[in-house]
């Protein structure tokens, strides 16, 4: 059974810093790329960041370049994302996916169940 | 990149059918066949119903389908049963540069 875990959140104030973690079981980790996806409290679902199998290649969207990083840890099956210089707009759950694999692989078949993160004075 | 545009909420009676629109740009839904479908409750995480467009995972019911013509992908869900209540989310692959728009979401819901 395919399972990813999160953990890491909580609360931060302006400008400090969070590192969320993913653990992976079920499915060859190493074998997919992965995402993080993040949704703000009565919002909807934002991607965040995605890296591929081997760590070669990672991908931001606009308003986090430069501040959070995605990494994984394939002999660990675990994903992170560092997250720096945070904002209160950075303030939701965020969840760990995994890219499809029935398919081409541009969706997301599994995620986890979030972490939350609140950033605030 | 602005998010893809879906109606608030769409409502029905038990047994009969409804469409969710999703409606992008050519830069997304128009360009790429990888539109998927996500329902959520309350507190939960997403789970996937569509992918590329019209196909269901295993395990989903075949009472979901999806479509897309031109820059607008749609989800309809026949039979409507009262644990279809949930939000819905479509959401585009848009090239290696965004790489991924979420829609704003559809409130479905069961009267």
């Amino acid at each position: 059974e395919v399972q990813l875990v999160e953990s890491g959140g909580g609360l931060v104030q302006p400008g400090g810093s969070l590192r969320l973690s993913c653990g992976a079981s079920g499915f060859t980790f190493s074998s997919v790329w992965m995402s993080w996806v993040r949704q703000a409290p009565g919002k909807g679902l934002e991607w965040v960041a995605n890296i591929k199998k081997d760590g070669s290649e990672k991908y931001y969207m606009d308003s986090v370049k430069g501040r959070f990083t995605i990494s994984r840890d394939n002999a660990r099956n675990s994903l992170y994302l560092q997250m720096n210089s945070l904002r209160v707009e950075d303030t939701a759950v965020y969840f760990c996916a995994r890219y499809g694999v029935a398919g081409s692989g541009f969706d997301f078949d599994y995620w986890g169940q979030g972490t939350l993160v609140t950033v605030s004075s | 990149q602005s998010a893809l545009t879906q109606p608030a909420s769409v409502s029905g009676s038990p047994g009969q059918s409804i469409t969710i629109s999703c409606t992008g740009t050519s830069s997304d839904v128009g360009k790429y066949n990888f539109v998927s479908w996500y329902q959520q409750n309350p507190g939960k995480a997403p789970k996937l119903m569509i992918y590329e467009v019209n196909k269901r995972p295993s395990g989903v019911s075949n009472r979901f389908s999806g479509s897309k013509s031109g820059t607008a992908a749609s989800l309809t869900i026949s039979g409507l049963q009262a644990e279809d209540e949930a939000d819905y989310y479509c959401c585009s692959y848009a090239g290696s540069t965004i790489n991924y728009v979420f829609g704003t979401g559809t409130k479905v819901i069961v009267l």
